[in-house]
């Protein structure tokens, strides 16, 4: 069985403060992939990154990076210098090739950034 | 690339009407989509698997003659609530994918807010 837990259900931030979302995953399978969405108000959800479980490099995009972590089984987020426009829901998920191309999704963070 | 489109973004029924979501990859072909509901402040629950000519695969507890899914095409699935109730008001997503691995990544569709009266 597959898992995958934001302990973080609200986060509330001031503008231009660093923002880390935490995301913890359990799965038996050696091959997996992590992703990371975000939800605007709009409610459409928004890719944000993918990453295979070989590749343990964080990943820099913008004012966004990732922290893969397989020792601790974590893959956080962080949003550096945040903007209002930040504000959203941020889901983790995970695949692994034993279920195919399902996707399980943690529970979400609900993150506002206040001017 | 990778755009999914949901016809409508938000319907009103009465209830016991059956209601057409539509769902299409505009830009490349889906082998896979998939259906999703979520209720407010939640995350999103798997209805079903759906693969191009083929019968779709529901989550348990989905009724299968309530949410009745067609994948006819590459680009085209579609969800019809059937004789919805107002428990079934909720928001619906569909995701599509390239192929069948773990590895695809799954492209989102903005949602349909379905309120039944």
């Amino acid at each position: 069985a597959q898992k995958v837990t934001q302990a973080q259900t609200e986060i509330s931030v001031v503008e231009k403060e660093d923002v880390t979302l935490d995301c913890v995953y359990e799965t038996r399978d050696t091959t997996y992939y992590l992703f990371w969405y975000k939800q605007p108000p709009s409610g459409e959800l928004v890719f944000l990154i993918r990453r295979n479980s070989f590749d343990e490099q964080n990943e820099i995009s913008g004012r966004y990076s990732w922290n893969f972590q397989k020792s601790t089984s974590s893959f956080n987020f962080t949003i550096t210098a945040s903007q209002v426009v930040d504000s959203a829901v941020y889901f983790c998920a995970l695949s692994s090739n034993n279920a195919g191309n399902m996707l399980t999704f943690g529970g979400g963070t609900r993150l506002m950034v206040k001017p | 690339g990778a755009v999914v489109s949901q016809h409508p973004s938000w319907v009103i029924c009465k209830s016991g009407t059956s209601v057409k979501i539509e769902c299409r990859s505009l830009d490349f072909q889906a082998t896979t989509m998939f259906w999703y509901r979520q209720f407010p402040k939640q995350s999103l629950m798997l209805m079903a698997t759906s693969n191009e000519g083929s019968k779709a695969t529901y989550e348990q507890g989905v009724e299968k003659d309530k949410f009745l899914i067609n994948h006819a095409s590459l680009t085209l699935s579609t969800l019809t609530v059937t004789s919805a109730h107002p428990e079934d008001s909720s928001f619906y997503i569909c995701s599509a994918t390239h192929g069948r691995v773990s590895a695809d990544t799954q492209y989102f569709g903005p949602g349909t807010r379905l309120t039944v009266l």
